[in-house]
C-alpha cells in the first residue's frame, strides 16, 4: 500500500524557514518523481513543485520560485521542501503526492498524503 | 499565469447526473491540456479521480467519467451517491506551469 506522511510544520515567523519531508513507502521511492502541492485555509489547490525520480528534473511555480528548495533522499525514501524567507501568503497545509510518470514533462500526481501545516505569523 | 474556472456549486440529487466543467482563460481546453480531476472532502487530502482528460485509476468508482465538452474539460458524475458530496477540482498544464481550478462544491440533496 503506497504511503506518504510529512511531517515539520508548525509556526514560524516572517522572513523564517521551514524544512518539510515526506516519507514515502510501499513503492519503490527511487522510480517515481514527486510533487508538493499546498491548499491555503479555506482555499484551492496550488501546485507549489515537482522533482524527478533522479533528482535531474525540477520545476517551481512562481510564486515559491527562489524562495523554496525541493530535494529527495532515496537511500532513505524521502521528499524534502526547504522553505525559506517565508511570507504570511505561504501559510498552508503542504501535501506530497507521488508522481505517476505517464507523461513526459507534465506531472501526473496519484497517490497524496495527509498533509502538515504551515503557518507563517508573528 | 492562466486562471481556471470551475461553477462554485452545485447540486444533484441522489441517483441524478451532474457535469462539472473547467475552462481555461487562455481560450479551449484540449488535451494538450492533460486535464485532471481531484475530488476532496472535508479534512481529508485530495485523491485523483481521472488524469489525462477521461482515464481512471483503480480506485474511481465507474460512475465518473471525464471528457472534453464545448472547449472546456468536464467531470460527469452518473446516478450520484451521498458519498460524492465534496469539493472537486481540475488540474490543467500550461507547458511547464500547473494551474489548479477554482474548486467546484457538490452537494447531493
Amino acid at each position: 500500500e503506497v504511503q506518504l506522511v510529512e511531517s515539520g510544520g508548525g509556526l514560524v515567523q516572517p522572513g523564517g524557514s521551514l524544512r518539510l519531508s515526506c516519507a514515502a513507502s510501499g513503492f519503490t521511492f527511487s522510480s517515481y518523481g514527486m510533487n508538493w502541492v499546498r491548499q491555503a485555509p479555506g482555499k484551492g489547490l496550488e501546485w507549489v513543485s515537482y522533482i524527478s525520480s533522479s533528482s535531474s528534473t525540477i520545476f517551481y511555480a512562481d510564486s515559491v520560485k527562489g524562495r523554496f528548495t525541493i530535494s529527495r533522499d532515496n537511500a532513505k525514501n524521502s521528499l524534502y521542501l526547504q522553505m525559506n524567507s517565508l511570507r504570511a501568503e505561504d501559510t498552508a497545509v503542504y501535501y506530497c503526492a507521488r508522481d505517476g510518470g505517464r507523461f513526459r514533462g507534465v506531472i501526473d500526481p496519484d497517490y497524496w498524503g495527509q498533509g502538515t501545516l504551515v503557518t507563517v505569523s508573528s | 499565469q492562466a486562471v481556471v474556472t470551475q461553477e462554485p456549486s452545485l447540486t444533484v440529487s441522489p441517483g441524478g447526473t451532474v457535469t462539472l466543467t473547467c475552462g481555461s482563460s487562455t481560450g479551449a481546453v484540449t488535451s494538450g491540456h492533460y486535464p485532471y480531476w481531484f475530488q476532496q472532502k472535508p479534512g481529508q487530502a485530495p485523491r485523483t479521480l481521472i488524469y489525462d482528460t477521461s482515464n481512471k485509476h483503480s480506485w474511481t468508482p465507474a460512475r465518473f467519467s471525464g471528457s472534453l465538452l464545448g472547449g472546456k474539460a468536464a467531470l460527469t458524475l452518473l446516478g450520484a451517491q451521498p458519498e460524492d458530496e465534496a469539493e472537486y477540482y481540475c488540474l490543467l498544464s500550461y507547458s511547464g506551469a500547473y494551474v489548479f481550478g477554482t474548486g467546484t462544491k457538490v452537494t447531493v440533496l
